[in-house]
Formats: C-alpha cells, sequence, structure tokens
C-alpha cells in the first residue's frame, strides 16, 4: 500500500513561474518529512524538510507547507528556473526505533521552460 | 570525502544468476539502506541496517540478502535474478537517532535482468 499519495506525475513550468508538488499521508505516526531532488543518473539529495510542529518553512526559493489536519504537504518553488529540472520525492517518517525508514511518494517530474 | 559509494554502475544478468552489489560510505554511519526504484513506484526499502550485525527487512525484501559485517559496508545480494528485479538499486546512509538526520544516497547501480 502506498502510504504517501505525490501528485502529480509531471508538471512543465515555464521560467520564472511557481511549481507546486503536493502530497498525503496516510499514517498519522510520521513525524518527518524530507523532500529529495533527483538528477538524471544521480541518488536522491535532501532538499529540505519539515517537522509537523510548525505549518511552513522556507529555504531560498523553496517551501514546505504543512497541514497537520488534512495529513497534507506541499512543496513550492518560487520563481523556478532550468536547473531546477528533475524529478522531485516526497517522504515521511515514523519517529519509533533507531532505524530510518523513509517512505516515499511516487515522484513529481519537473521540467521548468527557458 | 566519498560519501556513499556503489559499485557497479551498471550489470546485466540473465535470469537465474547471482550477484552483488556494493555499498561503502566513509562518514561512520551507523544506519545504512538499500531501496529499489521503479517508475512511478518511488523509491522501496529492500532492507536496512543500524548497525554491524544488525539487520532487518524493508517494504520489499524477496529476493534479496543483506549482512553488514562491518559499519563501512553494506553488500546486496540477488540470489536468483529474476526479470522482476530490473531496477535501479541506490544505498543510502545517515546517522542514527533523531529525524532530522540527513540521509545520503549513492547515485545508484542500474540492473537489467534478461
Amino acid at each position: 500500500q502506498q502510504q504517501v499519495k505525490q501528485s502529480p506525475q509531471s508538471l512543465i513550468v515555464q521560467k520564472g513561474g511557481i511549481s507546486i508538488i503536493n502530497c498525503a499521508y496516510e499514517n498519522t505516526a510520521f513525524d518527518y518529512f524530507p523532500w529529495y531532488q533527483q538528477f538524471p543518473g544521480k541518488g536522491p539529495a535532501l532538499l529540505i524538510a519539515i517537522r509537523p510542529d510548525v505549518s511552513e518553512k522556507k529555504e531560498g526559493r523553496f517551501t514546505i507547507s504543512f497541514n497537520k489536519s488534512a495529513k497534507q504537504f506541499s512543496l513550492h518553488i518560487m520563481d523556478s528556473q532550468p536547473g531546477d529540472s528533475a524529478t522531485y520525492f516526497c517522504a515521511a517518517t515514523p519517529p519509533w526505533g533507531s532505524a530510518r525508514q523513509l517512505t516515499f511518494g511516487s515522484g513529481t517530474q519537473l521540467t521548468v521552460l527557458p | 570525502n566519498a560519501g556513499v559509494t556503489q559499485t557497479p554502475k551498471f550489470q546485466v544478468l540473465k535470469t537465474g544468476q547471482s550477484m552483488t552489489l556494493q555499498c561503502a560510505q566513509d562518514m561512520n554511519h551507523e544506519y545504512m539502506s538499500w531501496y529499489r526504484q521503479d517508475p512511478g513506484m518511488g523509491l522501496r526499502l529492500i532492507h536496512y541496517s543500524v548497525g554491524a550485525g544488525i539487520t532487518d527487512q524493508g517494504e520489499v525484501p524477496n529476493g534479496y540478502n543483506v549482512s553488514r559485517s562491518t559499519t563501512e559496508d553494506f553488500p546486496l545480494r540477488l540470489l536468483s535474478a529474476a526479470p522482476s528485479q530490473t531496477s535501479v538499486y541506490f544505498c543510502a546512509s545517515s546517522l542514527q537517532g533523531a529525524a532530522g538526520n540527513t540521509i545520503y544516497f549513492g547515485e545508484g547501480s542500474w540492473l537489467t535482468v534478461v
């Protein structure tokens, strides 16, 4: 079963536009929500992450919005650039145990047109 | 500082053959894991380890074995390769502890089973 649902599957945005990727989760025990960026031929790399005790986190042009009651979180990329073209994965992890078991969304392929 | 190193980068196997994907990290991370990435399915956890001598199954462990004899190395063994194991495999590592420790991924191993 997919515990983290991600949409859209693909996204095309003009340079300078806003890219928005959405994720919804089912497990209320999740307490850490990272976003990963993956370029072709490379492994995923942590982009930004949020804990559920805040509703928003911003790092440069990247912002995570978090809605705990709706069990949804989203990534906003402001002033999108061609260099942002990549696949983006949302993820979630529970707090228990000592293992870091990430549950990933299915990914969004973002294309930013010049 | 190499981070997480995976070998080989590309491999073609015949059905029924066995092989080992190597993973090494030089960051003294306790936690290591293996994911497979398939189109439209994100990354799914195969096996993970919280320290030398300790391993456990993830979401999709069937057909794979792991061992952790040292902190640095975490090889993934395919016992009898099947076409369904055609995928991109990522090794990852992180420090133990509370959520918030960055998980570092290798650059991936592309495996084709014919």
